[in-house]
């Protein structure tokens, strides 16, 4: 079975730029996740989808991040204006929830983003 | 809130040794999962074993094995005869189970792990 996909796996910008990211899901896993990790730190969540609806975006900046989940597989995330802060890799993640189990998360390759 | 702690930011083995990483946590829960993933260089979070809180068996898949103590909120990870593709980060998560929460891993900060030949 094919893993989780991302891409691009590398991306760098000028600072004030929009860029975007894509994750196409485990085929069949209907929650997905887009995580932040920066540089010698775990991952931290940044949004998660049940379906098409993002049932926790607590942690999500909304002034300048966004994201969506068209038809409940694949998924954008975007930033716009990135800032230099915003180096760092972004995970996404899919599971699929078992009748009244914790689902177990798999992990894309990330995609690292360089902004200058 | 939930914690995860890895107090060794770093470790080496040489290769066919044992090495034992540690992973503590806190919580106010009763029912949870733990987990630990490697991280090699290409970034790909790989998971390694899965713990449910309400097993008293200890998890082990193949030369990976835990050492869960509920009560002391431990979770440590011992890897024998460790090879050189066992190097990389690892890191230990947490996440509740709840029938309608947040299903959100909260990690530590990761151990790196190298392997001498």
């Amino acid at each position: 079975e094919a893993g989780v996909v991302q891409s691009p796996r590398y991306k760098i910008i000028e600072k004030k730029q929009p860029v975007a990211f894509w994750c196409n899901p485990i085929s069949g896993h209907n929650t997905l996740y887009w995580y932040l990790q920066n540089l010698g730190q775990g991952p931290e969540l940044l949004i998660r989808y049940e379906n098409e609806e993002a049932v926790d975006d607590s942690q999500l900046p909304k002034d300048r991040f966004s994201a969506e989940r068209l038809k409940g597989v694949d998924s954008t995330l975007k930033i716009q204006p990135a800032e230099l802060g915003d180096s760092a890799v972004y995970l996404c993640a899919s599971s699929h929830r078992t009748s009244g189990d914790t689902d177990t998360q798999y992990f894309g390759p990330g995609t690292r983003l360089t902004v200058l | 809130a939930q914690t995860v702690t890895q107090s060794q930011p770093e470790m080496s083995v040489q290769e066919a040794e044992t090495v034992t990483l540690s992973c503590t946590y806190d919580t106010s829960e009763s029912d949870y999962y733990l987990f630990w993933y490697k991280q090699p260089p290409s970034r790909q979070m790989i998971l390694v074993i899965r713990q449910e809180a309400y097993k008293q068996q200890n998890a082990t898949e193949n030369r990976f094995s835990v050492n869960f103590q509920k009560a002391a909120k431990s979770f440590s990870l011992k890897i024998s005869d460790s090879q050189l593709g066992d190097a990389a980060m690892y890191f230990c998560a947490y996440t509740p189970y709840s029938g309608a929460g947040s299903y959100q891993l909260t990690f530590g900060k990761g151990t790196k792990l190298s392997v001498i030949p």
